[in-house]
């Protein structure tokens, strides 16, 4: 079964400073690679996606992410962050039967 | 475009009731639309998948007879919880894949938070 793995479950992070938040998923043929945002009590926003071509995916907000085959990630970076991202972010994976999704990760940001 | 509405987006019910769910996409045509949970502080988790004029396929773990979900239309799925228990108090989350997706691409409500007294 496919799985999506991200290894932070909390990151904090000083405003303006870079930020890289980790995700793996399991082997398998080309994946359908998604990033989501959510604040407290609301819904999931995409921020970006992948299915094919340019490894480097632009997304809303400043954000990008990289495809690595060969590491089996989809890491989602942002040069500078701004308090405003502290949310809960969400990596997954599509698929025929729906999104498999990571567990999330916290983003907190220092003043 | 791609929107996906959900009412009502919060609800109160008292233990023993049934609740409605409604999950609409406003612009696009859905032949599936998929339900989630998530409680606090965690991920979603995948109740159900539906496809429209046919039967819901539950995820494991799932009473299909106390999550009813009927996908009537292409642009109207709506999710039953009968004989609500606090326990089933929750955050609901619809999403909605175009009749032309290829990609598997889901298009998000905003959620239901469900509390059950």
């Amino acid at each position: 079964a496919q799985s999506v793995t991200q290894p932070d479950i909390h990151i904090t992070v000083s405003e303006g400073a870079s930020l890289e938040l980790r995700c793996n998923y399991s082997y398998g043929a080309t994946p359908y690679l998604f990033w989501y945002v959510q604040s407290p009590g609301q819904g999931l926003q995409l921020l970006l996606k992948y299915f094919s071509g340019d490894t480097l995916v632009q997304g809303i907000k400043g954000f990008e992410a990289e495809f690595k085959r060969s590491q089996s990630s989809f890491n989602l970076r942002k040069p500078s962050v701004h308090w405003s991202d502290a949310a809960e972010y969400f990596c997954a994976r599509g698929g025929a039967d729906g999104l498999t999704f990571g567990k999330g990760t916290h983003l907190i940001i220092q003043p | 475009g791609a929107v996906v509405s959900q009412h009502p987006s919060w609800v109160i019910c008292k233990s023993g009731t049934s609740v409605k769910i409604e999950c609409r996409s406003l612009d696009f045509q859905a032949t599936t639309m998929f339900w989630y949970r998530q409680f606090p502080k965690q991920s979603l988790m995948l109740m159900a998948t539906s496809n429209e004029g046919s039967k819901a396929t539950y995820e494991q773990g799932v009473e299909k007879d106390k999550f009813l979900i009927n996908h009537a239309s292409l642009t109207l799925s709506t999710l039953t919880v009968t004989s609500a228990h606090p326990e089933d108090s929750s955050f609901y989350i619809c999403s909605a894949r175009e009749v032309a997706g290829v990609t598997y691409e889901q298009y998000f409500g905003p959620g239901t938070r469900l509390t059950v007294t």
